[in-house]
């Protein structure tokens, strides 16, 4: 069955914290990984990962994808109270000429001032 | 205006009624989805679509069913609400292109609460 995991399941930090966050993946034909970033409601979009090894950023995050782990990280520097909210990653594998998205649980990271 | 919008944003309701849940895309997008949210189990499918004529059922279609009326619209029916349908429900919308780099794009979603 596919599946994706998170860890950790939440995180508190202080401002001006780095934290990382993981996502790994079992998917069959699995084609690319998505995190999203959801504060009150809806998840938006903030990375697309398909290729190994190389880095993505936007400004403090960062998430690099590794295939040989099945897994990719989700890295923010500097942490600030505007990055309090619930980080979703999820896999994407061909399905009816479709990408479906298999979600993780998510990573709820708190920051406090 | 945002994209993607759903109503209603909050319902509750009792056990055995029917419901329709609706979205509305402006962003001309194909494809639509229906998921939901609940606590420790992430965001699930329920249902997609491709276009008006092709509806396909996701990992957990029992107990719903959906119309896609037009390009633009997509609901989601509960033809008698259960207590384990209370959650959070989301629409999403791609395209074949924009899918494979940006994702899909979510609604606000719609809190249900079923009693």
């Amino acid at each position: 069955e596919d599946k994706v995991v998170q860890s950790p399941l939440s995180l508190v930090v202080h401002e001006g914290d780095t934290v990382t966050l993981n996502c790994s993946y079992e998917v069959t034909n699995f084609r690319s990984l998505l995190w999203y970033k959801q504060e009150k409601k809806a998840p938006t979009f903030l990375f697309m990962l398909t290729s190994s090894g190389i880095e993505k950023k936007s400004g403090r995050l960062s998430s690099i994808l590794d295939k040989k782990e099945l897994s990719s990280i989700l890295n923010i520097t500097a942490t600030q109270t505007g990055d309090s909210a619930i980080y979703l990653c999820a896999a994407t594998h061909p399905s009816y000429n479709t990408d479906k998205l298999i979600f993780g649980t998510g990573t709820r990271l708190q920051v406090f001032p | 205006d945002a994209d993607v919008t759903q109503t209603p944003r909050n319902r509750i309701t009792k056990t055995g009624k029917r419901i329709m849940l609706e979205c509305s895309q402006t962003k001309g997008h194909d494809r639509m989805y229906w998921y939901r949210q609940d606590p420790g189990l992430g965001l699930r499918l329920i249902y997609y679509s491709f276009d008006v004529k092709d509806i396909n059922k996701g990992e957990i279609s029992d107990g719903y069913s959906v119309s896609r009326q037009a390009q633009a619209k997509f609901s989601l029916s509960l033809e008698s609400a259960i207590p384990n349908q209370t959650a959070l429900y989301f629409c999403a919308t791609s395209e074949p292109t924009s899918g494979r780099t940006q994702g899909q794009f979510f609604g606000p979603g719609t809190r249900l609460t079923v009693l």
